[in-house]
């Protein structure tokens, strides 16, 4: 079974920029889109990266996706931190028709 | 404006069945596809199965199989989320969520755009 494997945690302080990345088990990560979510406490997930690199309306471009095939992995990346911006980060894709969350990264500003 | 509101939270013994609703309003119902999505007190997001609202195909999670049963109304515009033989493991927060994406050949595409408020299951004797 296809997985994705994020970090548990990261953190870095507000300003700076940081990346969380997401590794596919097998095959190529590039074979299906990778999708980011973002979830606060208490909240259902809300996306801020879809189809690898692309924000919905309202998410703010210091958020930006990217895919690296050399390390079947995809990359989220978070420039000029905000404290509202700590948060749950979850990677997305598919395997077969079926869906495939990463185990989410804890992303603290401190 | 989309929205999706879910039903309240229950408290159910282990071996009973629960059913999530999921009522959808804002958009064609039938034009887009609602996923179940689960998440554990502390644990991951964890994907249970999708139904095409159009023509009620479905297709869940091999984690769930036998278990979990996702049907459509189309005249109440909702979806329902049914899963049986409760475990105490069961306890969770259930999210609906709609998908406009599509696959072919074995890919996908598509996101979550918007997602229910979530329904607190828990199983306890």
């Amino acid at each position: 079974n296809f997985m994705l494997t994020q970090p548990h945690s990261v953190s870095e302080s507000p300003g700076k920029t940081v990346t969380i990345s997401c590794t596919g088990s097998s095959g190529s990560i590039a074979s299906n889109y990778v999708q980011w979510y973002q979830q606060r406490p208490g909240s259902a997930p809300t996306t801020v990266i879809y189809e690898d690199n692309q924000r919905p309306s309202g998410v703010p471009d210091r958020f930006s996706g990217s895919i690296d095939s050399s390390s079947n992995s995809a990359s989220l990346t978070i420039s000029g931190l905000k404290t509202e911006d700590e948060a749950d980060y979850y990677c997305q894709s598919y395997d077969s028709s079926t869906v495939v969350f990463g185990g989410g990264t804890k992303l603290t500003v401190l | 404006q989309v929205q999706l509101v879910q039903s309240g939270a229950e408290v159910k013994k282990p071996g009973a069945s629960v059913k999530v609703s999921c009522k959808a309003s804002g958009y064609t119902f039938t034009s887009y596809a609602v996923h179940w999505v689960r998440q554990a007190p502390g644990q991951r997001l964890e994907w249970m199965g999708w139904i095409n609202a159009g023509n009620g195909n479905t297709k869940y999670s091999q984690n769930f199989q036998g278990r979990v049963t996702i049907t459509r109304d189309t005249s109440a515009t909702t979806a329902y989320m049914e899963l049986s033989s409760l475990r105490s493991e069961d306890t969770a927060v259930y999210y609906c969520a709609r998908w406009g994406g599509y696959c072919s050949g074995g890919s996908c595409q598509g996101y979550f755009d918007y997602w229910g408020q979530g329904t607190l299951v828990t199983v306890s004797s």
